[in-house]
């Protein structure tokens, strides 16, 4: 069975702290992304990668940053975080995005505070 | 105007009722549709793709309207378990990046 895990289903943290969000995938995927949910504005991509240490820009890059170190893993890093990053983040992964579909992770709802 | 639009309800609906929604999309050059259903605190999952023919499975239904730039999707019979955001999602040519409209809630009611 498809599998998208990601490391924290709830997490909190301080205003300024450094947050990792990570998410592995055991389908041999290439393509991966990270988006963000909040109510009313829907999914919004903030980065994807298509190769092992290769990543984009999304939509809503800014405050973010990303590795892809392994094909199977995608970090997503909040190097400061702030309140208006509480959110909830969800990873998925595709084969081939255009014609396949993608699988999501769980999601990680997280407070900065 | 938005890439991908959808009306965001809610659709509220008896059990057994026919419901359909629409999403429009912009970009002519977009050649892949999906409908996605996300359920209250979960992960989208993808419902069904939408193909050009139109396609159906089960009591839900697709299809795709190139000329007027909307996918429409069907739902018969409704049953309670289908209350549920769906998403649309539209995917250009050439791209790498799914865009998602930000849903349709359904509540089916007894």
């Amino acid at each position: 069975d498809v599998k998208v895990t990601q490391s924290s289903r709830y997490l909190v943290k301080r205003t300024g702290e450094k947050v990792f969000l990570e998410c592995v995938q055991d389908m041999d995927h290439e393509n991966m992304f990270w988006y963000r949910q909040d109510p009313g504005l829907g999914l919004r991509l903030i980065y994807f990668s298509y190769d092992v240490k290769m990543k984009e820009k999304g939509d809503i890059p800014e405050g973010y940053s990303v590795s892809r170190e392994k094909k199977e893993r995608f970090s997503l890093i909040l190097e400061s975080a702030s309140t208006n990053q509480t959110s909830m983040y969800l990873c998925a992964s595709s084969l081939d995005p255009g014609t396949n579909m993608q699988y999501f992770g769980p999601g990680t709802r997280l407070t900065v505070t | 105007r938005k890439e991908v639009e959808q009306d965001p309800g809610p659709f509220n609906v008896p059990e057994g009722a026919t419901v359909a929604f629409n999403c429009t999309y912009s970009n002519s050059a977009s050649q892949s549709f999906f409908w996605y259903r996300q359920d209250c605190r979960k992960e989208p999952k993808l419902l069904m793709s939408v193909y050009s023919s139109g396609n159906e499975d089960g009591r839900f239904t697709a299809q795709l309207n190139r000329a007027s730039q909307y996918i429409s999707l069907l739902i018969r019979d409704s049953k309670l378990s289908d209350s549920a955001t769906y998403l649309c999602v539209v995917v250009r040519r050439g791209s790498y990046i799914p865009t998602f409209g930000r849903g349709t809630s359904l509540i089916v009611h007894p």
